[in-house]
């Protein structure tokens, strides 16, 4: 079975600086997507990655997954308070996107800014 | 506005005891999905449903039964609700391949 590994667990940075989470995949990855939760609220999507050497940008939040496309990361630019929350990634464990929506998870990373 | 909700957002109940959780859904996605998420674990898949009339395990099963019987809701039970129950509950749904799912608020639940 596929498994997703993010670093950091945790992440505590002042108001305005970068910043950068990664998801590390076991297999390749067909299909990445990157979602925001706040905690004691649902999951937020962010952007979803599925082509190798892919990079797409929302604001001051940009995701790339590279060209073996087993890894992917989400960086933060000039991070805000509202950046804070819980960053997860998941993957589509099947070629194709075949699994029609049914996600694999990273245990996620916990973002704290401070302003 | 589409939307997915669950209810209730939280409930305390007793071990032994029947449970279920509400997820309706107005996107008409087909396919539906139910997670626990627990500290140190991330987000589980416990069952999952590709259409009306159809069910499929997840990754953790054990314990949870969950019906298609409208394209809309996808309800999760619990059979006797145990400690290790306890967790927030999300349920989500997708329109169909490459496509994002949306998540509901979730419900916390806490077996006592």
């Amino acid at each position: 079975s596929q498994e997703l590994e993010q670093s950091p667990q945790s992440l505590i940075v002042q108001e305005g600086k970068n910043l950068t989470i990664n998801c590390t995949s076991s297999k390749t990855l067909y299909g990445l997507y990157w979602y925001k939760q706040k905690y004691g609220e649902g999951l937020i999507f962010l952007m979803m990655l599925q082509k190798g050497g892919e990079e797409k940008s929302h604001e001051k939040i940009t995701a790339k997954l590279d060209e073996k496309k087993q890894q992917s990361s989400l960086h933060i630019t000039a991070s805000q308070p509202s950046h804070a929350g819980i960053y997860l990634c998941g993957a589509d464990p099947w070629a194709g996107g075949t699994s029609y929506g049914k996600l694999t998870f990273g245990q996620g990373t916990i973002l704290t800014v401070h302003p | 506005d589409a939307e997915i909700t669950q209810s209730p957002r939280h409930k305390i109940t007793e071990t032994g005891r029947q449970v279920t959780l509400a997820c309706h859904q107005t996107w008409n996605h087909n396919n539906m999905f139910w997670y626990r998420q627990d500290l140190g674990h991330g987000l589980r898949l416990i069952h999952y449903s590709y259409g009306v009339q159809d069910t499929n395990k997840g990754e953790v099963s054990d314990g949870y039964s969950v019906s298609r019987s409208n394209t809309e809701d996808l309800p999760l039970t619990l059979e006797s609700a145990a400690s290790s129950q306890t967790s927030v509950y999300f349920c989500a749904s997708a329109r169909g391949a490459d496509t994002e799912a949306f998540f509901g608020q979730g419900t916390r639940l806490t077996v006592v």
